[in-house]
């Protein structure tokens, strides 16, 4: 069973960088592309991002000035960092894996870790 | 790439059957068949419901399904019990490898 343990600082300033780190155990960590997803405070979801093990990436349009995934295989870890934070960014991260077969990346996430709380308060 | 479109809220009787719309565009709900439904409780991660519009992972109740009609995406719960009672989110690919939310509905069971 795949488990997904994530930390970080939970308490920023404005235009502080917020950095995540998440675990991936029990699990392969290559052949999967692994995501970012936030819920600001009585909000729906936001896809933040992605990254797969060779480090190939994808992000959200709108957030993508600011975001940066990075992966460490050695490891079996992935990290996200936003830059410039403001209050908008205060929200419950969940990092989550992109479900894929032997040869085919799927279309959904079907794992997630149970998600930090990131505040952003001067 | 704006947020798909749910209902705030959906209410329901034990035992009865409740569907949840999700409504986005041609470049993303209309445009691909992969849409997702994620349930999520209070305080909880959420949890894959429903995939590629109509699959659902093992140890999902067949009483939960889903649907597609142009741009817009369907959740139903067919006869409904407590624990359905949730925040519920769709979800689409969006094209060049991105995906978009939906605002989420909450179901209260009556």
């Amino acid at each position: 069973q795949v488990l997904l343990q994530q930390w970080g600082a939970g308490l920023l300033r404005p235009s502080e960088t917020l950095s995540l780190t998440c675990a991936v155990y029990g699990g392969s960590f290559s052949g999967y592309y692994w995501t970012w997803i936030r819920q600001p405070p009585g909000k729906g979801l936001e896809w933040i991002g992605e990254i797969n093990h060779s480090g190939s990436t994808n992000y959200n349009p709108s957030l993508k000035s600011r975001v940066t995934i990075s992966v460490d295989t050695s490891k079996s870890q992935f990290s996200l960092k936003v830059s410039s934070v403001t209050a908008a960014d205060t929200a419950v991260y969940y990092c989550a894996r992109r479900g894929s077969s032997a040869i085919y990346y799927y279309y959904y996430m079907d794992v997630w870790g149970k998600g930090t709380t990131v505040t952003v308060s001067s | 790439q704006s947020a798909l479109t749910q209902p705030r809220s959906v209410s329901g009787s034990p035992g009865q059957s409740v569907t949840i719309s999700c409504t986005g565009s041609n470049s993303d709900v209309g445009g691909y068949n992969y849409v997702s439904w994620y349930q999520q409780h209070p305080g909880k991660a959420p949890q894959l419901m429903i995939y590629d519009v109509t699959q659902r992972p093992s140890g999902v109740p067949d009483r939960f399904s889903g649907s597609k009609s142009g741009n817009t995406a369907s959740l139903t719960l067919s006869g409904l019990q407590a624990e359905d009672e949730a925040d519920y989110y769709c979800c689409s690919y969006a094209g060049s490898y991105t995906w978009v939310f939906g605002g989420g509905t909450k179901l209260t069971v009556l």
